[in-house]
């Protein structure tokens, strides 16, 4: 079973700021093979970036991915206010084929 | 634009089964492989399984024995059936669309609580 693991659990930032969210494998998974969502409070997950690092339909360039092997990274350059969220990473592959990151929540200091 | 509905009871007793009803707009439910999530209150997103018209099925092993995922071609519609529920199974779920390694569009997710 391949562990997603996301650091860290809760990042206190202002608006403006940068924000450097990880996500690490238990063992080293296609850039293909992972994604990442945005969920707010109350709404569904939403997709953000598709395979490590690209941009889903509609999705701001603020938002980038990167990494590959067991190491991935999704960087907000500026918050904006609307950014302020749980975000998870998601990996396809391995047995379940499906799984989740815990999460990262994202918010204002 | 593809939309998803969930639908189903919001409560069920402990020991029975839990159904629900994902009601799919925009698109044919005859492509793609069209899925269930869950998510405990204040906890994280767990991937139930996912349905392709064919009749090709993959289920989380965690939850094999309990479940059953199944197709309405003609309504446009999948469905989620989870047995012998305990508290545990207390969540919100989603359905969802499982497109090429990624989820692209989701229900707004319906809450079942199990409780007597």
């Amino acid at each position: 079973e391949i562990v997603l693991t996301q650091s860290p659990g809760t990042l206190s930032l202002s608006p403006g700021e940068r924000a450097t969210l990880s996500c690490r494998a238990s063992q080293s998974i296609s850039s293909n093979y992972l994604a990442w969502y945005q969920q707010k409070p109350g709404q569904a997950p939403r997709l953000l970036i598709y395979g490590a690092s690209t941009r889903a339909t509609g999705i701001s360039d603020r938002f980038s991915g990167s990494g590959s092997g067991t190491d991935f990274t999704l960087t907000i350059g500026r918050l904006e206010p609307e950014d302020f969220a749980v975000y998870y990473c998601q990996q396809y592959g391995g047995s379940p084929p499906i799984n989740f990151g815990p999460g990262t929540k994202v918010d204002i200091k | 634009q593809v939309q998803l509905q969930e639908s189903g009871p919001g409560l069920v007793k402990p020991s029975e089964t839990l159904s629900l009803t994902c009601t799919v707009s925009g698109a044919s439910i005859n492509n793609y492989y069209w899925s269930w999530i869950r998510q405990p209150p204040g906890k994280g997103l767990e991937w139930i399984g996912y349905m392709y018209y064919s009749g090709k099925i993959f289920y989380n092993p965690s939850l094999k024995s309990r479940i059953v995922i199944s197709m309405d071609t003609s309504k446009n519609q999948f469905s989620l059936k989870l047995s012998s529920v305990t508290a545990a199974d207390t969540a919100v779920y989603y359905c969802a669309r499982w497109r090429e390694l990624l989820f692209d569009f989701w229900g707004q997710g319906a809450l079942v609580t199990v409780s007597s």
